[in-house]
């Protein structure tokens, strides 16, 4: 139980198009998604708390225009990267809160060319 | 806040060797601790949790865990190592369910 799915797995794009990816939670309802980045070699950066029904919160310094965040149901949590541009290239893995646990997605890595 | 400090980015063990990869956690709160296990290129895999009941934790593939509040630890344990545990390990805590804060990672490399 508590499986968490991302879809793309990877996605390249060119500069200044806009990537959509999504994150579902297939066995349990999620009133609370996050979306985390992580960098080579590094451990996860947590970007923000998707909440169903309402805004995202944002972490200081993530800009909630580039990186938009929809949390339309029960089940799933979209994350927009609006005019990508190479820097935005990174692993993007989400997760799920089931009770007080955290359940992850298997990642969508992307490269913005 | 609460924050986790996980001792030694990078542990090597031999095929068959015990298995210790520490984290150590401040909170104000008492805290509930994870282990997660990630593979190269995939998401996290929760190993085990500590949510206040018994401190001693036992989680998935062999793996365990003792939380310790005289020591703020919660260690991560295996008796005998297998090749496929080589991966990144994250220790995790959380005063309550929205704020989970991460370790740095360990990587653990298994030898022959």
């Amino acid at each position: 139980g508590a499986v968490v799915s991302q879809h793309p797995s990877w996605v390249i794009c060119k500069s200044g198009t806009s990537v959509k990816i999504e994150c579902r939670s297939l066995d349990f309802q999620a009133t609370t998604m996050f979306w985390y980045r992580q960098f080579p070699k590094q451990s996860l950066m947590l970007m923000a708390t998707s909440n169903e029904g309402s805004k995202a919160t944002y972490e200081q310094g993530v800009e909630k225009d580039k990186f938009l965040i929809n949390h339309a149901s029960l089940t799933l949590s979209t994350l927009t990267v609006t005019s990508a541009h190479p820097e935005d290239s990174s692993f993007y893995i989400c997760s799920a809160l089931f009770g007080e646990t955290q359940y992850f997605g298997p990642g969508t890595r992307l490269l913005v060319l | 806040a609460q924050s986790v400090t996980q001792l030694g980015s990078h542990v090597s063990v031999s095929e068959g060797a015990l298995v210790l990869l520490r984290c150590n956690y401040s909170s104000s709160v008492p805290p509930y601790l994870f282990w997660y296990v990630q593979y190269p290129n995939q998401g996290l895999q929760l190993l085990l949790k500590y949510t206040s009941a018994a401190t001693l934790v036992k989680g998935i593939n062999g793996f365990e865990a003792e939380f310790k509040k005289s020591e703020t630890s919660f260690h991560l344990t295996k008796p005998s190592a297998h090749m496929s545990d080589a991966a990144e390990y994250f220790c995790a805590v959380s005063d309550h369910a929205n704020d989970m804060r991460f370790g740095a990672g360990t990587r653990l490399t298994v030898k022959p």
